[in-house]
């Protein structure tokens, strides 16, 4: 199993401000996952973030728009830039998945931009 | 690519009725397949799973799933409903690479008294 923490649990931003948010994870993985969930709507993958390499972005997600960074194999930070109140939503951190694992989720950051 | 289609967005079963949500998926190899529920404010919850073996899984809270390759489906039944079933299920695709895994759209369960 994996517990994971994600930071800020929730916050609320202005229009064109960027937020940071921040997986600890309390153990070493290959793979980490962050996933978008918008009010009333499924898990969407924005991207898979791998150690010592450029995350890799699912159709509809780019880089500049969500830059990743995955410094070691705990740790990754997902920032949401130039928000907009369509970026208002729950973002996930997870891990696992692999080998027909199940998915550990951190506890989400509920972000609202106004 | 992989997808995961769950063709009701909401369905509303009586307590003690039985249940079956649909689930569909679209991959080119065997998948592994999930169902997860999420409850109003909390997190996504494991119900069960399946990636090889006996098509017919079993769960936990009295869930089973029935895995048909010939239909790519992978549908989540229950014998009787209890009001506390009532959230959000949400049926998963995961790549036998082992790379990523999809979401459908979610189903949401509504339980009458």
């Amino acid at each position: 199993s994996a517990v994971i923490s994600q930071k800020p649990s929730r916050d609320i931003c202005q229009r064109g401000t960027s937020l940071t948010i921040q997986c600890q994870v309390d153990s070493q993985v290959t793979m980490m996952f962050w996933y978008r969930q918008q009010p009333g709507q499924s898990l969407t993958l924005i991207a898979t973030a791998n150690q010592g390499s450029e995350a890799t972005y699912e159709s509809g997600f780019v880089i500049d728009k969500f830059p990743i960074s995955r410094p070691n194999l705990t740790f990754s930070t997902l920032t949401v830039s130039n928000m907009s109140p369509e970026d208002s939503s729950i973002y996930l951190c997870s891990v696992g998945g692999t080998g027909g694992e199940k998915l550990f989720f951190g506890s989400g950051t509920q972000l609202s931009v106004l | 690519a992989q997808s995961v289609t769950q063709p009701d967005i909401h369905i509303t079963v009586s307590e003690g009725a039985s249940l079956e949500l649909r689930c569909n998926y679209s991959y080119g190899a065997t998948p592994y397949l999930f169902w997860y529920v999420q409850s109003p404010g909390q997190g996504l919850q494991l119900l069960l799973k399946y990636f090889s073996g006996d098509t017919l899984v079993q769960g936990i809270k009295g869930f089973e799933a029935e895995f048909k390759r010939s239909q790519s489906s992978f549908n989540l039944r229950k014998p009787s409903v209890h009001w506390s079933d009532a959230a959000e299920y949400f049926c998963a695709v995961g790549t036998t690479g082992g790379f990523k895994t999809i979401f459908g759209a979610g189903t949401r369960l509504f339980v009458k008294a």
